[in-house]
């Protein structure tokens, strides 16, 4: 079945350590997008990419870097430069930018703690 | 004032009742997402609308362009329904906006 894979599902890092998020989907789908989840509050877009070699800062890019070496994979990284990292990621794609018609694929998500 | 606001925050029901989520928005949209965040953490996509009314088995959302306003319903409501429900609405073609979400949880 096609889908999204995140991982870890979990994950515990010291303050001050980078750390990487994985995203891989084999949906063949263009676009990638990297979502944060706080409590309270609505899914805030931290990156996205269109096509391979290509992305996009989203409205809370600071403190997070990302690549898109292939079509499959879209790595997270949260730097030690983002001042509030603990939270719930969720990884996402869709057949191409966000346009009418094109619904978007989470994955499951990899719940952050930075202590 | 968000752009996207949802109502109620937390729904408790019995199972078999008929729910309501309600989502109203302050801008123009393109179109409605209707989201499905299982306790996981997992988001499953419900329905995508821009305008009219759409079904899925127990599953009914609607959409009023003019009024700003969509709603979710479910029908004979199970536990298995229990979820936060998240409404987030396109703008600008491209971009989207998600509400906090409605808690929902059906007790047999």
């Amino acid at each position: 079945d096609g889908g999204i894979t995140q991982s870890p599902k979990y994950l515990f890092r010291k303050e001050g350590q980078n750390v990487t998020l994985s995203c891989e989907q084999n949906l063949n789908h263009d676009a990638m997008y990297w979502y944060r989840q706080d409590p309270g509050q609505g899914l805030r877009l931290i990156y996205y990419s269109q096509i391979v070699n290509d992305f996009q800062k989203g409205d809370i890019a600071e403190g997070y870097s990302v690549s898109r070496e292939k079509k499959e994979s879209f790595p997270l990284t949260v730097t030690s430069a983002q001042k509030n990292p603990t939270a719930f990621y969720l990884c996402a794609s869709s057949i191409a930018r966000v346009v009418v018609g094109s619904p978007l694929h989470f994955g499951n998500g990899t719940r952050l703690t930075v202590t | 004032k968000n752009e996207v606001e949802q109502s109620p925050q937390n729904l408790t029901a019995q199972e078999g009742e008929f729910i309501t989520i309600n989502c109203s928005y302050s801008v123009g949209i393109s179109a409605l997402h209707w989201l499905q965040q299982h306790p996981g953490g997992g988001i499953v996509s419900l329905f995508m609308l821009s305008s009219g009314k759409k079904k899925h088995g127990r599953l009914i959302a609607t959409i009023n362009i003019q009024e700003k306003h969509s709603s979710l319903h479910i029908t004979a409501s199970h536990p298995r329904d229990s979820a936060v429900y998240i409404c987030a609405v396109l703008y600008n073609t491209d971009k989207l906006i998600f509400g906090t979400g409605t808690r929902l949880q059906v007790f047999p």
